[in-house]
């Protein structure tokens, strides 16, 4: 099955400034790539996808690349503010027919007012 | 502003007892998913249904765990006996399905089994 690898697990930055939070995939048949913010005591809310049909997708301050050669994606946040605080996933479709998604471990971004 | 519920959000049961956790998925999705997180598996999928049919419930310890879809409103996921190791945050997701590949999260259920 796929495997979903997420760095760094830690990530603070300054208010204003640029996060960037880096994810690999094990299957290159996978073709729908999410992310996930989850802020304490909440369930993850969906912030931007990409699937591989694109090479990069942009919402406002966030953006998310995705290199299908290489089987890597980012998610890149920028003008950081202090409620981007948070838990970000980034995942990837299984493309067995089950729609399943594999999450990575999570990185936590601290933004530092 | 359409999300899916989850009851209850919180529940601490002993060891034995069963618990039982509904879902209402966002009216007209088709797809609905039951996640597992904890601090050491992350987020692990535990069943998939796709027109209330259950299309794969292969991450789910089969002794204890079942899920169902009563109807399109509703779903559950249900552990008997529970045990202190099914102690996580469960998280129902629904999606449209029909092409689209988005998953919406619930709130989550906080289980805690002494």
């Amino acid at each position: 099955g796929e495997n979903v690898e997420q760095h760094p697990s830690t990530l603070s930055v300054q208010e204003g400034d640029s996060a960037v939070i880096k994810c690999t995939y094990s299957d290159s048949a996978s073709n729908y790539f999410p992310w996930y913010k989850q802020e304490l005591g909440k369930g993850p809310q969906l912030i931007i996808d990409i699937r591989s049909n694109v090479g990069e997708k942009k919402d406002q301050r966030i953006a998310v690349t995705l290199n299908k050669t290489a089987k890597h994606f980012s998610l890149h946040i920028t003008e950081t503010q202090p409620e981007d605080s948070a838990v970000y996933f980034c995942a990837a479709m299984d493309q067995t027919g089950a729609n399943n998604l594999f999450f990575g471990t999570g990185t936590r971004l601290t933004v530092i007012p | 502003d359409a999300r899916v519920t989850q009851t209850p959000r919180h529940k601490v049961t002993e060891m034995g007892q069963e618990v039982t956790m509904r879902c209402q998925p966002i009216l007209g999705h088709n797809t609905v998913f039951w996640y597992r997180q904890t601090m050491m598996q992350g987020l692990e999928l535990l069943a998939y249904f796709r027109n209330r049919a259950p299309l794969d419930d292969s991450g789910m310890p089969k002794d204890r765990f079942s899920a169902e879809m009563p109807d399109a409103t509703l779903a559950t996921l249900k552990i008997q006996p529970s045990e202190p190791r099914d102690s996580a945050v469960y998280f129902c997701a629904s999606g449209p399905g029909t092409g689209a590949y988005e998953q919406y999260f619930g709130p989550g259920t906080r289980l805690t089994v002494t």
